[in-house]
C-alpha cells in the first residue's frame, strides 16, 4: 500500500519570502503524485501533479514541485509567499483500484500560514 | 459549468437520525467517490463509483451505503448516525485516466449529537 507523510503540520512565512512544504511518500512502483489545497471552507483544488514526465513540476499560482526518487520525497515550493496562498496543503499519492479507478492517499495536511 | 454540487453545506443529527448527502456532476465523469476530512488525519475514502450502477467500499465504509443510479449523481446515506460520523464530507469525480485531477464539492459539515 502507498502512503504519503507531510512533515510539517503548519507552516508560517512572511509575505514575500519562500515557501515550502515538505513530503515523503512511500511507493512500491512509479507513483502518481498531487498537491491540492483547501482555502477555508471550500472544497480541494488542484495544485499540480507529477506525471513521470518532467521531475520538476509547475502548477497554479506560482507553486512547483520537485519529483526526488532518491529520496522519497515531493515537496511543494513558491519562491515568494503571497496572503492568498494561506490555506491548508495536501501531498496525495494516487493508488490505482480495480476498473481502473484512482484510490487517492492524502497526507495528514499542512496549514500554511501568512505573515504580513 | 457548476462542476460538482453538494447538498447541504451544514446538517446537524441527533444519534440514531438518518440522513442521504447529495452529491451531483455535471462533467459526464465515470468515477465518484465520498470523502471524510478530520482534524489532522487528512481524506479518507469512504465508498467509490467507477460507473452507473457499481460501488464499493473504501477505507472507512462503516455506518454508509451508497448507490449509482445515474452517471450524475451519487449520495451517501447515513443510516443511523453516530457522533464519530461528525466531520465534514466531500464528494469527489474524476474522469477515467491515471493522472486524472479530482474535482471535488465545497464539502457538507455534519454534526452528530
Amino acid at each position: 500500500a502507498q502512503s504519503v507523510t507531510q512533515l510539517d503540520s503548519h507552516v508560517s512565512v512572511s509575505e514575500g519570502t519562500p515557501v515550502l512544504l515538505r513530503c515523503n511518500y512511500s511507493s512500491s512502483y512509479s507513483p502518481s503524485l498531487f498537491w491540492y489545497v483547501q482555502h477555508p471552507n471550500k472544497g480541494l483544488q488542484l495544485l499540480l501533479k507529477y506525471t513521470s514526465a518532467a521531475t520538476l513540476v509547475k502548477g497554479i499560482n506560482g507553486f512547483e514541485a520537485e519529483f526526488k526518487k532518491s529520496e522519497t520525497s515531493f515537496h511543494l515550493t513558491k519562491p515568494s509567499a503571497h496572503m492568498s496562498d494561506a490555506a491548508e496543503y495536501f501531498c496525495v499519492v494516487s493508488d490505482q483500484l480495480e476498473q481502473g479507478a484512482q484510490k487517492l492517499v492524502f497526507g495528514q495536511g499542512t496549514r500554511l500560514t501568512i505573515n504580513p | 459549468n457548476a462542476g460538482v454540487t453538494q447538498t447541504p453545506k451544514f446538517q446537524v443529527l441527533k444519534t440514531g437520525q438518518s440522513m442521504t448527502l447529495q452529491c451531483a456532476q455535471d462533467m459526464n465523469h465515470e468515477y465518484m467517490s465520498w470523502y471524510r476530512q478530520d482534524p489532522g488525519m487528512g481524506l479518507r475514502l469512504i465508498h467509490y463509483s467507477v460507473g452507473a450502477g457499481i460501488t464499493d467500499q473504501g477505507e472507512v465504509p462503516n455506518g454508509y451505503n451508497v448507490s449509482r443510479s445515474t452517471t450524475e449523481d451519487f449520495p451517501l446515506r447515513l443510516l443511523s448516525a453516530a457522533p464519530s460520523q461528525t466531520s465534514v464530507y466531500f464528494c469527489a469525480s474524476f474522469a477515467r485516466g491515471a493522472f486524472s485531477p479530482l474535482h471535488f464539492g465545497n464539502g457538507t459539515r455534519l454534526t452528530v449529537t
